[in-house]
Parts: C-alpha cells; structure tokens; sequence
C-alpha cells in the first residue's frame, strides 16, 4: 500500500500563510494527472473534499485554499488562514488500490 | 442537494454480524460509485470497501475482506455495508461517500457517520 505522511500538528496565526504537506512513499502521478485529493474535518463532522488531483478546487470552496505538487510530494496552502480553518487535514492518494490517507495535520492557532 | 444518511450502528458483541444502510438523495444514485470509509476514534481516515455504480466492481480493504460485503439497491437509492465476524478493532465511525473520477478516485460527499462499537 502507499503509505503518506503528515506532520501531526501546524500552528498558524490568523491571516497568516499555512503550508501542510504530504509525503507519498512513492509516486501518485500518472502522466499528467496527479492523484492526490486533500480533505478538511472539523471536530464532530465528516470530512469535506478541498482539493482534488493536487490543484483543483472542490465546489464551494474559497479561494484561499491552493493545492500543488507532484510524483511524491504535496503541499496544501490555507492563505490567509481563518478563525474557521481551525480543523485537521487530509491527504488521500487514489494511484494505487487501496486508496490510502495520511495521517492527518492538526491546524492550530499560534 | 446531495444528501448520505447512514443507519444501523450500534453496540454489537465480537463475533457477531451487523448491517449498515446509507440512504442517498439529491442526486442520480445509479450513475455513481460508492464507499465505506471508517474512523476509529481519535484515529485517522481507513477506506473500507468501494462499489461500483452498477455493482459490477467491488473492491475491499485486506483488513475486512472475507467478512464484509458491500452492496446497493439503485432502485432504493440505498447503499449497505454487510459486516460479519465483528472484532474490537472494527469499532469506528462510518461513513458512507460518493466517489469521482476513475475507481475510487477522490471522495466528493460524505454522510455524517454512524457509530459502530464491538464490545463484550
């Protein structure tokens, strides 16, 4: 299975820049597709689809949330960050079955 | 609006069987795959099973394989989760998603949850 890794925690101050990344033990991009998706989940609620395929905005999502990378490194970016960004993030790559998640960075306020 | 309402959890013992039922609206159910994703509590995300739209693909995780089966009625909007052989470690959250893209590319809905807990 590929197996990403998160950093377990970020702390961020309001209106600041948040970088989280997720790291893939080997390559999630095929051709030109990049099968990374990237996830939001406050405290008590299903997850939510930000990102998918590295960079593409999800439905109803703000602007301020971004998503890049490729082959086996992925960043997420929260600019400005926001009272309601505080939440734990996701990274899910869909290469290879089974589909797999990282372990989820903790967003925090500084 | 797409709507995923799960039912069916509960306090179940080791070794017994359980059926979850997720029941989808707001959208056309029968041109979709679908997905059990589990959560244990205080722990990260675990894919469980996917089907495809027409049940033609069904794929599971190796830790439930053998003694979970997914399914669906398209005629009821109703996605099910047959789970037999209950052990601890399948006590989580789970969800019900809708999936995207090529197999189980990336999940775009997810219901609310539904508790399962395995315990004597």
């Amino acid at each position: 299975d590929i197996v990403l890794t998160q950093s377990p925690a970020l702390a961020v101050s309001l209106g600041q820049r948040a970088t989280i990344s997720c790291r893939a033990s080997q390559s999630v991009s095929i051709s030109r597709y990049n099968l990374m998706h990237w996830y939001q989940q406050k405290p008590g609620q299903q997850p939510k689809l930000l990102i998918y395929r590295a960079s593409n905005l999800a439905s109803g999502i703000p602007a301020r949330f971004s998503g890049s990378g490729s082959g086996t490194d992925f960043t997420l970016t929260i600019n400005p960050v926001q009272a309601d960004d505080i939440a734990t993030y996701y990274c899910q790559q869909s290469r290879e079955s089974p589909p797999t998640f990282g372990g989820g960075t903790k967003l925090e306020l500084k | 609006e797409v709507q995923l309402v799960e039912s069916g959890g509960g306090l179940v013992q080791p070794g017994r069987s359980l059926k979850l039922s997720c029941l989808a609206s707001g959208f056309t159910f029968s041109n979709y795959g679908m997905n059990w994703i589990r959560q244990a509590p205080g722990k990260g995300l675990e894919w469980v099973a996917s089907i495809s739209s027409s049940s033609s693909y069904i794929y599971y995780a190796d830790t439930v394989k053998g003694r979970f089966t997914i399914s669906r009625d398209n005629a009821k909007n109703t996605l099910y989760l047959q789970m037999t052989s209950l052990r601890s470690e399948d006590t989580a959250l789970y969800y019900c998603a809708r999936h995207r893209g090529l197999g189980a590319d990336y999940f775009d809905y997810w219901g609310q949850g539904v508790m399962v807990t395995v315990s004597s």
